[in-house]
């Protein structure tokens, strides 16, 4: 059972363009969304991340979008560039106890072209 | 600084055979993890911990066992390797407190092929 669902699975965007991801989750017990993005040959690292009481959050070229009712978000990267080109996975954390536990969308591989 | 480092980084198995992967972090982290990365299937939890001398089950944990003896060292082992447990395992690590201001940060993962 997929709890975080991510679309789309691939993406081409041309240099300088806005490159979209959407995810999608059922439990409203999550309280962190983080995306984390990952490169060829490395571990995933955290790129930006929201609360569920914030609407969006940007950070430079990228803004997180939240819409709680709906139980989605996304990923909004500008004026993409070919440094971009990386997989990313939307992700959401639930408490269990003294601890916190990702789970994680199915990824997103996203490549920036010239 | 190194992070969290796994070892080994890549490793070819035999059907039934065993083995070990070693995760250790430098960070002085409470809470570890183990996952697997599967084509179109994301980052599953495998175990964690929330500290030494302290497991838990993941999302799939069947096939693996995990042991956490020193706070920098997290253990995954396969004690009958199987096909089906090829995959890129990552182990990643955080500090106590809440999720929001406490990342998980990983290790650059095990590519392990089970024949």
């Amino acid at each position: 059972q997929q709890q975080v669902k991510q679309s789309p699975q691939s993406l081409i965007v041309q240099k300088g363009g806005i490159s979209i991801i959407n995810c999608a989750y059922e439990n409203t017990a999550f309280d962190y969304f983080p995306w984390y993005q990952q490169f060829p040959g490395k571990g995933p690292a955290l790129l930006i991340a929201i609360r569920p009481d914030v609407s969006e959050k940007k950070e430079g070229r990228f803004t997180i979008s939240f819409n709680k009712s709906a139980k989605q978000f996304s990923l909004h990267i500008m004026d993409s560039q070919p440094g971009d080109s990386a997989t990313y996975f939307c992700a959401a954390s639930i408490r269990t106890g003294t601890a916190s536990k990702l789970t994680f969308g199915t990824g997103t591989r996203l490549q920036v072209t010239l | 600084n190194a992070g969290v480092t796994q070892t080994p980084k890549f490793r070819v198995l035999k059907t039934g055979q065993s083995m070990t992967l070693l995760c250790a972090q430098d960070m002085n982290h409470e809470y570890m993890y183990w996952y697997r990365q599967d084509p179109g299937m994301g980052l599953r939890l495998i175990h964690y911990s929330v500290g030494e001398g302290t497991t838990a089950k993941g999302e799939v944990p069947d096939g693996y066992n995990v042991s956490r003896l020193k706070k920098q060292n997290f253990l995954l082992g396969l004690e009958s390797a199987a096909p089906s447990q090829t995959s890129v395992y990552f182990c990643a690590s955080r500090r106590t407190g809440l999720g929001f201001d406490q990342p998980q940060h990983f290790g650059d993962g095990t590519r392990l092929s089970i024949l």
